[in-house]
């Protein structure tokens, strides 16, 4: 069964590096997502993008946050200078409509 | 704001009895609401998705439904197994394409022997 992957598992980096997560979402997908969940939080929305351009972005998705679709198979978030409050658990997601979606296993980022 | 409260952080129940799970919604108009389960330190799972005009939608021992007037969904998982054991996360999909899912906090659900 098709599944979305995530590159790295986990990612350790220092304050103020740039980070990039990266994403494989389900091949036949159009719609694709990046969330995040603070340890012990509720998962929170970052973005969304669809058609080669970002449809929707939160308040957490500042200037400090991009993402890239590169290669039309690679989904990438970007983080420009890390901060500590950064620190979590990133999941890409995608959906075939845009409504049902499918979650990877999660990149875990820990800024210190 | 926008408010999405799930009933009890935790809920245990013993094998084979229904768990009930409570999703509560305010000053929102979702025109979906969808079902996902969490395993620990894993990503969310589609379960169930439901629309706004229906009012209750089954998949194998998986009951939702939806009381828009309420604002209200009920998640309901007959003959509960220990496999059942995971953390079970309300979402609020507005209309719309590519639209963003605003999760509860979820409700751990323990499924004993």
């Amino acid at each position: 069964e098709p599944e979305v992957t995530q590159t790295p598992s986990h990612q350790v980096t220092q304050m103020g590096q740039e980070v990039i997560l990266r994403c494989v979402p389900i091949s036949n997908h159009l719609y694709f997502y990046w969330y995040r969940q603070i340890l012990g939080q509720k998962v929170e929305f970052l973005v969304s993008f669809y058609n080669n351009e970002i449809s929707e972005k939160s308040e957490i998705f500042d200037d400090q946050f991009s993402v890239e679709r590169p290669d039309g198979s690679n989904f990438t978030l970007k983080i420009r200078s890390t901060k500590l409050e950064d620190s979590a658990m990133y999941f890409c997601a995608s959906s075939v409509q845009g409504h049902e979606q499918y979650f990877g296993p999660g990149t875990r980022l820990t800024v210190t | 704001s926008q408010k999405i409260e799930q009933n009890s952080e935790a809920l245990n129940i013993q094998e084979g009895k229904t768990a009930t799970l409570t999703c509560n919604y305010t000053n929102y108009s979702p025109a979906y609401l969808q079902w996902y389960r969490q395993d620990p330190g894993r990503g969310p799972v589609f379960l169930l998705l439901i629309r706004e005009n229906e009012k209750e939608k089954r998949k194998e021992r998986l009951k939702v439904t939806f009381d828009t007037t309420l604002k209200q969904s009920l998640f309901h998982i007959t003959a509960s197994q220990p496999a059942d054991s995971a953390t079970y996360l309300c979402a609020l999909d507005k209309a719309g394409t590519a639209s963003k899912l605003t999760f509860g906090t979820g409700t751990r659900l323990q499924v004993t022997l």
